[in-house]
């Protein structure tokens, strides 16, 4: 089955640095698009990142522009976020997630991971 | 960017009863939108895409709609494992946006 999981959250300072890993199995992972999402602590979904099958293109929101990375590896099947100077805004739940279909992407995301706590404080 | 609203923000129902929640895009984003349930702890799970696609899996008492820029998702004879936050997302250009969530309570 498909499995999503995240790992490499966890308390930082604000200007720090994380890298949010997402080993995945139970697909083809070189064959879909995927994404990074949060969910800021009693708050709703924010889309926050998005690379295409091959890694040939990405597309963030503004908020992390300039300060995150998404990537992957085809040959580990294994998603990741570097994500530097981190601000207290930057608190969530990391998740990520599948996009739908194969190829380009549907920009709809069928299977979640179970998600990674960022906590960015002093 | 693409602003999403939703009515209500929170609706107490019944099991049986039928819930429609709405959601409009700020701008035309054709059918390109989907919906997600979220239970607490948990991740978000694909409803319906393109407006009005069933996900596999997902019961048949969930169904979408489309008008214009409007669209709407209802589930008819809930149960109880409906109760649960219901987010909109458009797919139809990046930045990729939610709705702020409805939240659907006993």
């Amino acid at each position: 089955q498909v499995q999503l999981v995240e790992s490499g959250g966890g308390v930082v300072r604000p200007g720090g640095s994380l890298r949010l890993s997402c080993a995945t199995s139970g697909f083809t992972f070189s064959h879909h698009a995927m994404y990074w999402v949060r969910q800021a602590p009693g708050k709703g979904l924010e889309w926050v990142a998005f690379i295409h099958y091959e890694g040939s293109n990405e597309n963030y929101v503004d908020s992390v522009k300039g300060r995150f990375t998404i990537s992957r590896d085809n040959s580990k099947n294994t998603l990741y976020l570097q994500m530097n100077s981190l601000r207290a805004e930057d608190t969530a739940i990391y998740y990520c997630a599948k996009d739908r279909d194969y190829g380009s992407g549907s920009y709809y995301t069928d299977f979640w991971g179970q998600g990674t706590q960022i906590t960015v404080s002093s | 960017d693409i602003q999403m609203t939703q009515s209500p923000s929170s609706v107490s129902a019944s099991v049986g009863d039928t819930v429609t929640i709405t959601c409009r895009a700020s701008q035309g984003i054709g059918t390109w939108l989907g919906w997600y349930q979220q239970k607490p702890g948990k991740a978000p799970k694909l409803l319906i895409y393109a407006a009005s696609s069933l996900q596999s899996g997902v019961p048949s008492r969930f169904s979408g709609s489309r008008s214009g820029t409007e669209f709407t998702l209802t589930i008819s004879s809930l149960q109880p494992e409906d109760f649960a936050t219901y987010y909109c997302q458009q797919a139809h250009t990046f930045p990729l946006t939610f709705g702020p969530g409805t939240k659907v309570d006993i």
